[in-house]
């Protein structure tokens, strides 16, 4: 079956750091990807929308200077919480669709960020 | 856009109760509805879907039927197990057509022996 992986799984950091997500899907090629950011004990709230090769689009709300994404190859999307602060900590998720297919979307395991 | 409301939580069973959990959707056309378990631990999975009205999605003894009568795609499972303690989100496109997904506020189910 198709499989995304996330790394890391789990992640402390100090306020002020950067912070790199990979996500990979790994037997699929993927033209888009999604990255999601879940709270605790609540939905998933998509944050963006990954495109291999072009920009990411951003749902409103969410900062694209603080979130940057880059999905460089049709396996590897990555996002980048800058300079991150305690309110940033979340379990972010992110997920593929696989090239030729409409709706199907896979997911990743998640990365819990902890910003101290 | 589109969206789901989805029953809240939390929801305990015993082992072999009968499930439901109600998801009722509203939208633009008929886009394809899902639904996915997130097991403790563990990231989302895609537990079944349905493309068009009046199919049913099934799967690991889960059942939903998309109804746009009622514009439901409520979950069922005749006997539940131990083993199927999650959280459940129901889930369809932000805009019919489209690839990105908006989620329900999902449901906890525990099933105690």
């Amino acid at each position: 079956g198709a499989v995304v992986s996330q790394h890391p799984s789990r992640v402390i950091c100090k306020s002020g750091t950067s912070v790199k997500i990979e996500c990979r899907s790994l037997d699929f090629q993927a033209t888009t990807m999604f990255w999601y950011r879940q709270f605790p004990k609540q939905s998933l709230m998509l944050m963006a929308t990954s495109n291999e090769g072009s920009k990411a689009t951003y749902e409103q709300g969410v900062e694209k200077d603080k979130f940057l994404i880059n999905h460089a190859s049709l396996t590897l999307s990555t996002l980048t919480v800058t300079s991150a602060h305690p309110e940033d900590s979340s379990f972010y998720i992110c997920s593929a669709r696989a090239s030729g297919t409409t709706d199907t979307q896979y997911f990743g395991p998640g990365t819990r960020l902890t910003v101290l | 856009g589109n969206s789901v409301t989805q029953m809240e939580g939390p929801v305990t069973l015993s082992e072999e109760a009968f499930l439901t959990i109600n998801c009722t959707y509203t939208a633009t056309g008929y886009p394809s509805l899902f639904w996915y378990v997130q097991y403790p631990g563990e990231g989302l999975q895609l537990l079944l879907k349905a493309t068009k009205a009046d199919d049913k999605g099934s799967n690991k003894g889960f059942e939903a039927t998309y109804r746009k009568e009622t514009t439901s795609f409520h979950l069922e499972k005749g006997s539940v197990q131990v083993s199927d303690s999650a959280v459940y989100f129901c889930a369809l496109p932000h805009q019919t057509g489209a690839n990105n997904l908006f989620f329900g506020t999902g449901t906890r189910l525990t099933v105690i022996p």
